[in-house]
């Protein structure tokens, strides 16, 4: 059962353009939200995390958009740029936890010149 | 300060062997998750030691099982080791359950 479900698989944006991903959870215990960026051959690293009283959270050029109501969250990438060029995934936790993550698939980001 | 840190990078072993991994969490860490990563994959969430006491478990079978040391360093041990678990294996570092993680770079895992 896949708990959290990321779109797109994979996305091509040129350089100075907006990445957009987005994710979808079934459980309504979850109450942490991170990003995760990945590059080959490395662990993820955290990018952003939300919790749901809030629903926007930015930081630099990465923000998060949280709907409570309808279940998801989405990623934006302002002004992309090719060293952005990795997988990104959602993930969500529950009970006041940061780590027992339930991941989305993935989504690879090429940025284009 | 140094992150958190996994050897071996990657090993090869055949199906029905046991498998080692080691993990070393972030300096002041006291908690350890371990999580294993299919190729083009999601990370999935194994299990989670903390203080030594193992402290909630995915959805895998009993031949997976680990081991946290009073260092707070950790060990996921494989047994009878089939295809399916050729995977990046991630150990990832938290100060407590409820606080973010920091994931190491990984261990490639083959099964042959």
């Amino acid at each position: 059962q896949q708990q959290v479900k990321q779109s797109p698989q994979s996305l091509i944006v040129q350089k100075g353009g907006i990445s957009i991903i987005n994710c979808a959870y079934e459980n309504t215990a979850f109450d942490y939200f991170p990003w995760y960026q990945q590059f080959p051959g490395k662990g993820p690293a955290l990018l952003i995390a939300i919790r749901p009283d809030v629903s926007e959270k930015k930081e630099g050029r990465f923000t998060i958009s949280f709907n409570k109501s309808a279940k998801q969250f989405s990623l934006h990438i302002m002004d992309s740029q090719p060293g952005d060029s990795a997988t990104y995934f959602c993930a969500a936790s529950k009970a006041g936890t940061a780590s027992k993550l339930t991941f989305g698939t993935g989504t690879r980001l090429q940025v284009t010149l | 300060e140094t992150g958190v840190t996994q050897s071996p990078t990657h090993l090869i072993k055949t199906r029905g062997q046991q498998v080692t991994l080691r993990c070393s969490s972030q300096s002041g860490h006291n908690t350890v998750s371990w999580y294993q990563q299919a190729l083009g994959q999601g990370p999935q969430f194994i299990f989670q030691y903390y203080r030594e006491e193992e402290n909630g478990r995915g959805n895998f079978p009993p031949r997976f099982s680990g081991l946290q040391f009073p260092n707070y360093s950790s060990e996921l041990n494989v047994n009878a080791l089939e295809l399916d678990d050729s995977a990046l294996y991630l150990c990832a570092s938290s100060f407590g359950p409820l606080n973010e993680q920091f994931f190491g770079p990984g261990t490639r895992l083959t099964v042959l």
